[in-house]
């Protein structure tokens, strides 16, 4: 069964940069067709989606947190990352990693992991 | 503002049969599939249909999906006091380059 687990400081200061990491157990990676995605939901409101990568490091994010979104993965801890600069109190959320198959019938983001609540504040 | 558009909420009374809509455009539900999730409080949100109107295992069969054009349906029939919970419909976004998801419905059983 695979497992998705979001790891990262709970706290982070206005103006510092958000750092989480997602370890996957259960499946690798690296196989191929899977995509690996950030998506957060700050509190009381709905989804937004991040970015997403792929094993090779191809990355897609979402153009209003572009300038300050890094994706990237580790395939020999079977891990990616999302880094998210210079945080306001406007980015405390509680953040996902999910996996995205990529299928010629579609793609879904089908295992989430279970959250991690992250607040900006001094 | 979410790019889909759906009902901030419905109610409906127990045994009885509820629809959820979601509206999005030619980028995302008029070209990609539509997937639905459900968000129990506090809890990730749980793929309920994929594919437009696919079920993953082990999900009941008193969910189901629909799409036409630019717009999806989640109907949920024979509601259970379980089924309170948050909904939202989401689709890639060609546009976009990524996903996009409905703003949610909050589902109370009368």
């Amino acid at each position: 069964q695979l497992q998705l687990q979001e790891s990262g400081p709970g706290l982070v200061k206005p103006s510092e940069t958000l750092s989480l990491t997602c370890t996957v157990s259960g499946g690798s990676i690296s196989s191929s067709g899977y995509y690996w995605g950030w998506i957060r939901q700050p509190p009381g409101k709905g989804l937004e989606w991040i970015g997403t990568i792929y094993y090779s490091g191809s990355t897609d994010y979402n153009p209003s947190l572009k300038s300050r979104v890094t994706i990237s993965v580790d395939t020999s801890k079977n891990q990616f990352s999302l880094k998210l600069s210079s945080v306001t109190a406007a980015d405390t959320a509680v953040y996902y990693c999910a996996r995205d198959p990529y299928k010629s019938s579609g793609r879904a983001l089908d295992y989430w992991g279970q959250g991690t609540l992250v607040t900006v504040s001094s | 503002q979410s790019v889909l558009t759906q009902p901030p909420s419905v109610s409906e009374a127990p045994r009885q049969r509820v629809t959820i809509s979601c509206s999005g455009s030619s980028s995302n539900i008029g070209n990609n599939a539509v997937n639905w999730y459900q968000q129990l409080p506090g809890k990730a949100p749980k793929l309920l249909i994929y594919y437009d109107d696919l079920l993953p295992s082990g999900v009941s069969d008193r969910f189901s999906g629909s799409k036409s054009g630019t717009s999806a349906s989640l109907a949920i029939s024979g509601l259970q006091s379980e089924d309170e919970a948050d909904y939202y419909c989401a689709a890639w976004d060609d546009r976009l380059n990524g996903w996009v998801f409905g703003g949610g419905t909050k589902l109370t059983v009368l």
